[in-house]
């Protein structure tokens, strides 16, 4: 059973406007999680994480957020740019494994 | 440059061909890990290393083996590929217990017929 989820394949976004990106876990034992951007025909990278004795953690224009009673993270792109049109995953590790959602596919409109 | 590398990228053989496919990165990383990505069902773990001669299963180990003879290698061995095992894989390192942000390779396309 999938451990971490992300329920929106796609997200279409007008430039400037904000992105955000949603991910639900069910593993109250995650310490950490993560967030991934991947282009076609490349491996995905690294774009931002938390710990989760945080809620918060800002990079730039991008920032996530944790709520861990809910179970829930999402990712704020803002301004969204033409550039961040990818696959965004997230990730969760137990102090092992890592999890990964099923991406979200991001379109920025210019 | 700091990367983790995959070969080969493209690869396709038939059922019951042994192959490996190796990871090599050049940042002194202890964990590293090997995923398929499969359509729908996102990234999944297949074996992970913490590090030399110390490897563990993922989500879906079956069908694979590893080895981690030395620090900076971790190829995926399929003893005996099958049509199921058709996917794309990544390689991946990290330091671990700091920030577990992990580096990726290209991926490597398999297909089995």
């Amino acid at each position: 059973d999938q451990q971490v989820k992300q329920n929106s394949p796609s997200l279409s976004v007008q430039e400037g406007r904000i992105s955000i990106l949603n991910c639900d876990y069910t593993n109250s034992m995650f310490d950490y999680f993560l967030w991934y951007k991947k282009y076609p025909a490349e491996g995905p990278t690294f774009l931002i994480s938390i710990s989760s004795i945080k809620d918060k953690n800002e990079d730039g224009r991008f920032t996530v957020f944790l709520n861990k009673s809910a179970k829930h993270l999402s990712l704020h792109i803002v301004p969204s740019q033409p550039g961040d049109s990818a696959v965004y995953f997230c990730a969760a590790n137990d102090g092992n494994q890592f999890y990964f959602g099923t991406g979200t596919s991001l379109t920025v409109i210019p | 440059e700091a990367q983790v590398t995959q070969n080969p990228r493209y690869l396709i053989t038939v059922t019951g061909k042994k192959l490996t496919v190796t990871c090599s990165q050049n940042m002194n990383h202890e964990y590293m890990s090997w995923y398929r990505q499969d359509p729908g069902l996102g990234l999944r773990q297949i074996y992970y290393s913490m590090n030399v001669e110390v490897t563990d299963k993922g989500d879906v180990p079956e069908g694979y083996k590893v080895s981690r003879k030395e620090k900076r290698n971790f190829p995926l061995i399929l003893e005996s590929p099958s049509p199921n095992q058709t996917s794309l894989y990544f390689c991946a390192s990290s330091f671990f217990g700091t920030d577990y942000e992990q580096y990726f390779g290209p991926g490597t396309r398999l297909t089995v017929t």
